[in-house]
C-alpha cells in the first residue's frame, strides 16, 4: 500500500458527460500528479500541483481540469467525455517542490474510466 | 523521438532465466527510478538511483546507473512468475529551471512456466 488513495476505483459513463476523480496524497506529501494511461499511449503526465498551486502541465486537454485543496487532496475533472478518454487515471504524490533534483513519486491504485 | 528510451518493448523469458531491461536518456539524468506495474493496477516503486555507478538490489532485482552513458539497467536473476508485469523507468531531468520526471514507454515482461 503506497498510502495514496483514489476514488472511485471504476467509473462507467456516457459520452458528453462530466466526471470527477479524487485523490488523497500520502501524509506529508505536498505535490500531487495526475497521469493518464491507455493501451496505445503509455503513461502520460497530465498536471502537477504543489501545495495548492499548479506547478507543471503536461498533455492535459482543455476539457480536463484539476485542483488541489487546502487539505492537499486533489480532484481531476473530465468534461465532454469522448470514447477516447477511456483509460486508467493515476494520481501520484511526492514531497517535490521542483527545486530538488530527486524525489520519489508514489502512485495510487488508479481509477478505470470507461466511456460508452 | 522519446527522451527516455526503454528496451526491449516486450520480453518473454523462461522461468528461472535471467533478463535485463535498459533505460537510456537523451538528457542529463539527475535521478533514475524503476517501477513495476501489474496489468490494470498502480505503479509500485522499486528503487531509485542517483549517483553514477550506483547499484541497488531488492530481492532478485538489481538496478545500475551508468552516468556516463545516461543509462540504467534492471537485471532480474532466476526469474519467477511473480516478476511478470510492466517495468517502467522514470528520470529526473532539468527543464526550464525545474526538475521534472519523464517516463519511458515501459517493458512488458512475460514469464513462461
Amino acid at each position: 500500500d503506497s498510502g495514496v488513495t483514489q476514488t472511485p476505483k471504476h467509473l462507467i459513463t456516457a459520452t458528453g458527460q462530466r466526471v470527477t476523480l479524487r485523490c488523497s496524497p500520502r501524509s506529508g506529501d505536498l505535490s500531487v500528479y495526475w497521469y493518464q494511461q491507455s493501451l496505445d499511449q503509455g503513461l502520460q503526465f497530465l498536471i502537477q500541483y504543489y501545495n495548492g498551486e499548479e506547478r507543471a502541465k503536461g498533455n492535459i486537454l482543455e476539457r480536463f481540469s484539476a485542483q488541489q485543496f487546502p487539505d492537499l487532496h486533489s480532484e481531476l475533472n473530465l468534461s465532454s467525455l469522448e470514447l477516447g478518454d477511456s483509460a486508467l487515471y493515476f494520481c501520484a504524490s511526492s514531497v517535490r517542490t521542483g527545486f530538488v533534483s530527486t524525489d520519489t513519486q508514489y502512485f495510487g491504485p488508479g481509477t478505470r474510466l470507461t466511456v460508452l | 523521438s522519446q527522451e527516455l528510451e526503454q528496451s526491449p518493448q516486450s520480453l518473454i523469458v523462461q522461468e528461472g532465466k535471467n533478463l535485463t531491461i535498459n533505460c537510456t536518456s537523451s538528457k542529463t539524468l539527475y535521478g533514475l527510478y524503476w517501477y513495476k506495474q501489474k496489468y490494470g493496477e498502480g505503479l509500485i516503486f522499486l528503487m531509485m538511483l542517483q549517483k553514477g555507478g550506483e547499484e541497488k538490489s531488492h530481492e532478485k532485482i538489481t538496478a545500475k546507473l551508468d552516468e556516463k552513458k545516461q543509462q540504467s539497467s534492471l537485471h532480474i536473476t532466476a526469474s519467477q512468475p511473480s516478476h511478470a508485469g510492466i517495468y517502467l523507468c522514470g528520470a529526473d531531468i532539468l527543464m526550464d529551471s525545474n526538475y521534472q520526471l519523464i517516463w519511458g514507454a515501459g517493458t512488458k515482461l512475460i514469464i513462461k512456466p
